[in-house]
């Protein structure tokens, strides 16, 4: 089955730098790979996502590529704000079937 | 769009009891729901899948005579532990897809559920 494997496992950046998080991910056959990201004692946010047919994509201050001949997607937030600062899950799916997530990243910016 | 409700957002219960949690989606009827546990420092781990007006379906390892999971309609699926134990202390979210392609999966805000 898919495996996605996710690092860092922690992040620490200045507030108005850039953070950027890589997941891989093992079945070809995947074709949607969403980014979420969660508040301590919440749920996940769906804060972008992006499908096998789109190379990038991006909404204001982050974006996501994906590359799938390497099979990696990398999320990347530009100037950052201390309320990036949350865990930040990759995930991966062939069409509907069930998400599988890597394992987080925890990301600190710092003021 | 795509609000997804649970309630209740925590509950602490005594060992033997049992504890029911609804998840609902707001504003648009889901095709499927998924049920998650997450422990502290830790990433998602999805438990069942559930689609309405059919059985769930389990992940290997976890006890669906525990955990029942009821679907009832497009918009509301509940969860049930049953003899509830310390161990099963953890924080359960729900998730739900809309669309006919049903990808896109939408969090709820999680239960923290504590056993005593």
């Amino acid at each position: 089955g898919e495996n996605v494997e996710q690092h860092p496992s922690t992040l620490s950046v200045q507030e108005g730098d850039s953070a950027v998080i890589k997941c891989t991910y093992s079945d070809s056959a995947s074709n949607y790979f969403p980014w979420y990201k969660q508040e301590l004692g919440k749920g996940p946010q769906l804060i972008i996502d992006i499908r096998s047919n789109v190379g990038e994509k991006k909404d204001q201050r982050i974006a996501v590529t994906l590359n799938k001949t390497a099979k990696h997607f990398s999320l990347h937030i530009t100037e950052t704000q201390p309320e990036d600062s949350a865990v930040y899950f990759c995930a991966a799916s062939i069409g509907n079937t069930p998400l599988v997530f890597g394992k987080g990243t925890r990301l600190s910016v710092i003021a | 769009g795509a609000v997804v409700s649970q309630h209740p957002s925590w509950v602490i219960c005594k060992s033997g009891t049992s504890v029911k949690i609804e998840c609902r989606s707001l504003d648009f009827q889901a095709t499927t729901m998924f049920w998650y546990r997450q422990f502290p420092k830790q990433s998602l781990m999805l438990m069942a899948t559930s689609n309405e007006g059919s059985k769930a379906t389990y992940e290997q390892g976890v006890e669906k005579d525990k955990f029942l999971i009821n679907h009832a309609s497009l918009t509301l699926s509940t969860l049930t532990v049953t003899s509830a134990h310390p161990e099963d202390s953890s924080f359960y979210i729900c998730s739900a897809t809309r669309g006919r392609e049903g990808i896109g999966q939408y969090f709820g805000p999680g239960t923290r559920l504590t056993v005593t």
